[in-house]
């Protein structure tokens, strides 16, 4: 089946730096892939879009400019978390339409602490 | 956007009951999911079922898409079975999140 491959799987980062997040489809080609965020004990939201070859799309209230998207190849997405803060803590997990059929393939998710 | 409602939003079960989650969303959609997140964080998909019925074990799933929800039965339930469940639903459009269900399951 589809598999979508998310790493890391945890990171610790000091306050003000970067964390590069990693999503890559295993086994299909993924043109459209997905970033959520979720906050403990919460639901997962939506961050933003991300397409192969073109500017990623980001839900209102996202900062585009902290949140960086790049969707270079049809396998492999990268959020990057700019000057992060404690606030951005939070668990981040990417999904990809599975083209083999069968809705969304989850990633197993990344969870960020900022210190 | 489309709104998604489960219910009930906690639940706590002996081990061995059945139960039943549902999910209420407000439009027409052709996928809906359900996922079981473990205490990891991982979601673990356990339907794709934009309409009709399925079965996969002790679990099944019914979606109702002419009514708009669905519902996921749990039956002979284990305290492996505990978690969050969530229903996502969407139209041609990324998934959105129910809330979920949080349920434990004590032996």
């Amino acid at each position: 089946g589809a598999v979508v491959s998310q790493h890391p799987s945890w990171v610790i980062c000091k306050s003000g730096t970067s964390v590069k997040i990693e999503c890559r489809s295993l086994d299909f080609q993924a043109t459209t892939m997905f970033w959520y965020r979720q906050f403990p004990k919460q639901s997962l939201m939506l961050m933003a879009t991300s397409n192969e070859g073109s500017k990623a799309t980001y839900e209102q209230g996202v900062e585009k400019d902290k949140f960086l998207i790049n969707h270079a190849s049809l396998t492999l997405s990268t959020l990057t978390v700019t000057s992060a803060h404690p606030e951005d803590s939070s668990f981040y997990i990417c999904s990809a339409t599975n083209s083999l059929g069968g809705g969304y393939t989850f990633g197993s998710g990344t969870r960020l602490t900022v210190v | 956007g489309i709104q998604v409602e489960q219910s009930p939003p906690d639940l706590i079960l002996q081990e061995g009951a059945n139960s039943t989650l549902r999910c209420n969303f407000s439009d027409s959609v052709n996928n809906l999911q359900w996922f079981h997140q473990n205490p990891w964080g991982q979601l673990i998909n356990l339907f794709y079922i934009p309409s009709g019925t399925k079965q996969n074990g002790r679990l099944s799933a019914t979606t109702v898409a002419t009514e708009r929800y669905s519902l996921l039965y749990i039956s002979s339930s284990q305290t492996t079975d505990s978690g969050v469940y969530f229903c996502a639903v969407g139209g041609n459009t990324p998934l959105v999140f129910g809330k979920g269900t949080r349920l434990s399951v004590i032996a």
